[in-house]
């Protein structure tokens, strides 16, 4: 039931881009994102939802394939402030809280 | 704001011993939740609350009991502590309505050891 999330980790350097994809064995309604600087909490980044609908940060772009259940976050033009682990979340079978996938850690370097 | 608000921020426990986990928000949000984040398995549910007066199991409640004392504050608690609950916990609470279509702040996380 945990989202499966690829790749594991991803190294860049400032100005490259990268992918990082999400899937779900089970129909979703929404896909969360959310990253965590090392030693940090977890920072809520966007919602996307079934429909089209997306909620949150303005600067990094997804999309939701609902058919699929799949889904993709798009980090472009990579900064050094980019740099932590990235985490999607999917509703848990009850439709009453979200599970998340086990990370993907994105370095990215001057 | 405060946001949420975890304590205490460390703890180190021996096998066997007891011990509860703060949590608190001031964002006049309904639902809480417990998760554990240990290296490689990402954050797993142990336990939440989707409004006052219910909880309810996640995803790996065994060892833990919760209690939602009032709307602000939600503890968890370890009767018995095992070396297989060393982890980092974080508390989150997102505002009412439907879990998939609110954002959920966390608190910063109270990292746990246990000899």
């Amino acid at each position: 039931q945990q989202p499966v999330q690829s790749p594991q980790a991803v190294i860049l350097r400032e100005g490259e881009d990268a992918v990082i994809n999400c899937s779900s064995s089970k129909a979703l309604y929404s896909v969360h994102w959310y990253r965590q600087k090392h030693g940090e909490a977890p920072v809520f980044l966007m919602i996307l939802l079934k429909g089209g609908e997306q909620k949150g940060h303005d600067k990094i772009s997804a999309s939701f394939n609902e058919k699929k259940q799949q889904s993709s976050l798009y980090l472009t033009a990579s900064q050094l402030s980019y740099s932590g682990t990235y985490f999607c979340g999917t509703e848990n079978q009850a439709g009453t809280a979200l599970i998340f996938g086990k990370g993907t850690t994105l370095s990215v370097s001057s | 704001n405060a946001g949420v608000t975890q304590t205490p921020k460390f703890q180190v426990l021996k096998t066997g011993q007891s011990m509860t986990l703060q949590c608190a928000q001031d964002m006049n949000h309904n639902s809480m939740y417990w998760y554990r984040q240990d290296p490689g398995m990402g954050l797993r549910l142990i336990y939440y609350s989707a409004s006052e007066g219910t909880t309810d199991k996640g995803e790996v409640p065994n060892g833990y009991n919760v209690s939602r004392l009032n709307k602000r504050e939600f503890s968890l608690r370890l009767e018995s502590a095992a070396p297989s609950q060393t982890s980092v916990y974080f508390c989150a609470s997102s505002a009412v309505g439907p879990s998939w279509d609110q954002p959920q702040h966390f608190g910063d996380g109270t990292r746990l050891s246990i000899l």
